[in-house]
């Protein structure tokens, strides 16, 4: 069984559509997190939701926007897609603050 | 401002060569530091998490070690298998309860 899974895992677009990344946990966690992994590899948070509530929103424009429907779901839907959103997004999950977080597979997202 | 840097950037090793990886942070106060391992095209898989200096674990040939400036990754006798990339993160105490900061990560190869 897939801890912490992601759908699609690949997305091409054009630029300035919207799309959305689907996130599901069937760990029991309580805090799901999104994170940006550029072309160099750094892992960056974007945002975090404990208990279908935002509590970490980085400096991320406010084309992206999180949805968290419950416990075990946090979507990442995205407007007006530019070049620069070209990366990978990673999903993750933990049962409380400090936690070992459990990632998913990833979504390479590549804007045209 | 917390930051984490991992060196080298990139590792070359024969197997059978033991060497190790380091993680330098600075944090506010540490709550936990964690290692990763990450292949290509695979999320950040959980290795580690230590929390206090002095601290060890260990697991088959990768034992990770924390001081109050920085945690090592010593591999002893690698294998072509553990080839992959190694992300060190940090939870501050402080601020946001959730956030990992990262390390840009090292990319180790292990030859035959």
């Amino acid at each position: 069984d897939t801890a912490v899974s992601q759908t699609p895992k690949y997305l091409v677009t054009q630029m300035g559509n919207d799309k959305s990344i689907k996130c599901e946990q069937n760990l029991g966690h309580d805090t799901m997190y999104w994170y940006k992994q550029d072309s160099k590899k750094f892992l960056k948070i974007m945002f975090s939701y404990n208990n279908k509530e935002l509590i970490i929103n980085e400096t991320v424009p406010n084309r992206f926007s999180p949805k968290s429907p419950d416990k075990a779901h946090l979507n990442l839907h995205i407007n007006s897609l530019e070049l620069g959103d070209s990366a990978v997004y990673f999903c993750a999950s933990s049962q409380d603050a400090g936690s070992s977080q459990f990632f998913g597979p990833g979504t390479r997202l590549t804007v045209l | 401002e917390d930051q984490v840097t991992q060196s080298p950037e990139a590792l070359r090793l024969q197997e059978g060569e033991s060497s190790s990886l380091n993680c330098s942070y600075t944090v506010s106060g540490l709550r936990g530091l964690f290692w990763y391992r990450q292949d290509p095209g695979k999320g950040p898989e959980f290795l580690f998490t230590l929390y206090s200096a002095g601290e060890e674990k260990e697991k088959e040939r990768l034992k990770a070690t924390l001081t109050k400036k920085e945690s090592f990754l010593h591999i002893t006798a690698p294998k072509p298998e553990d080839s992959a990339t190694y992300l060190c993160a940090v939870h501050p105490r402080g601020g946001s309860n959730y956030k990992l900061t990262f390390g840009k990560g090292t990319l180790l190869t292990v030859n035959p």
